[in-house]
């Protein structure tokens, strides 16, 4: 149990265009699921805090316009990266945790921007 | 915001020996694990441990959490152990309840 699916797990666009990623969470429901960025050969930082229902909220220095997120349903967040730039090239990863069964985070497969 | 440092960040061993990864943290954890990451990116959860003491095959893992710290053991090290292993942590002490990632231990197992 506790499985959590990114999509996609690689994509490739050009600059100016806008990305969105999927990350489900496939046999529970998730009121919050968290959102990181892994710079090459660097640690995840979290960048926001996705919430059913509600705003997301962002960590500090996290552009909200360029990193839009919905949560519309308790098993999907989507992050959608508004004007891509190759700065924004990055690999971007989701986790949710399982309410009611303590802090242990389960993390979705990842997904590698990639933005020419 | 809590700090989290693992040690070493570089570690070459040969095939079969074992090793020891720490990782410190400076404050109050609800949340400790311990990840691999694949060559493709994915996080494999090794160990969810705030505290305790956990062994899953060659892996063991401890958290003295009044101490601030954890250890994640690996015995007889084999070549597909080589990869990065995270430490993760969560505070207990309110904000946000996302997790806060050591840099990782870089670990290469020689054949």
């Amino acid at each position: 149990g506790a499985v959590v699916s990114q999509h996609p797990s690689r994509v490739i666009c050009k600059s100016g265009t806008s990305v969105k990623i999927e990350c489900r969470s496939l046999d529970f429901q998730a009121t919050t699921m968290f959102w990181y960025r892994q710079f090459p050969k660097q640690s995840l930082m979290l960048m926001a805090t996705s919430n059913e229902g509600s705003k997301a909220t962002y960590e500090q220095g996290v552009e909200k316009d360029k990193f839009l997120i919905n949560h519309a349903s308790l098993t999907l967040s989507t992050l959608t990266v508004t004007s891509a730039h190759p700065e924004d090239s990055s690999f971007y990863i989701c986790s949710a945790r399982v309410p009611g069964h303590g802090t242990e985070a389960f993390f979705g497969q990842g997904t590698r921007l990639t933005v020419v | 915001g809590i700090q989290v440092e693992q040690s070493p960040p570089d570690l070459i061993l040969q095939e079969g020996a074992n090793s020891t990864l720490r990782c410190n943290f400076s404050d109050s954890v609800n949340n400790l694990q311990w990840f691999h990451q694949n060559p493709w990116g994915q996080l494999i959860n090794l160990f969810y441990i705030p505290s305790g003491t956990k062994q899953n095959g060659r892996l063991s893992a401890t958290t003295v959490a009044t101490e601030r710290y954890s250890l994640l053991y690996i015995s007889s090290s084999q070549t597909t152990d080589s990869g990065v292993y995270f430490c993760a942590v969560g505070y207990s002490g309110g904000g946000a309840d996302g997790l806060t990632f050591g840099k990782g231990t870089h670990l290469i197992i020689q054949p």
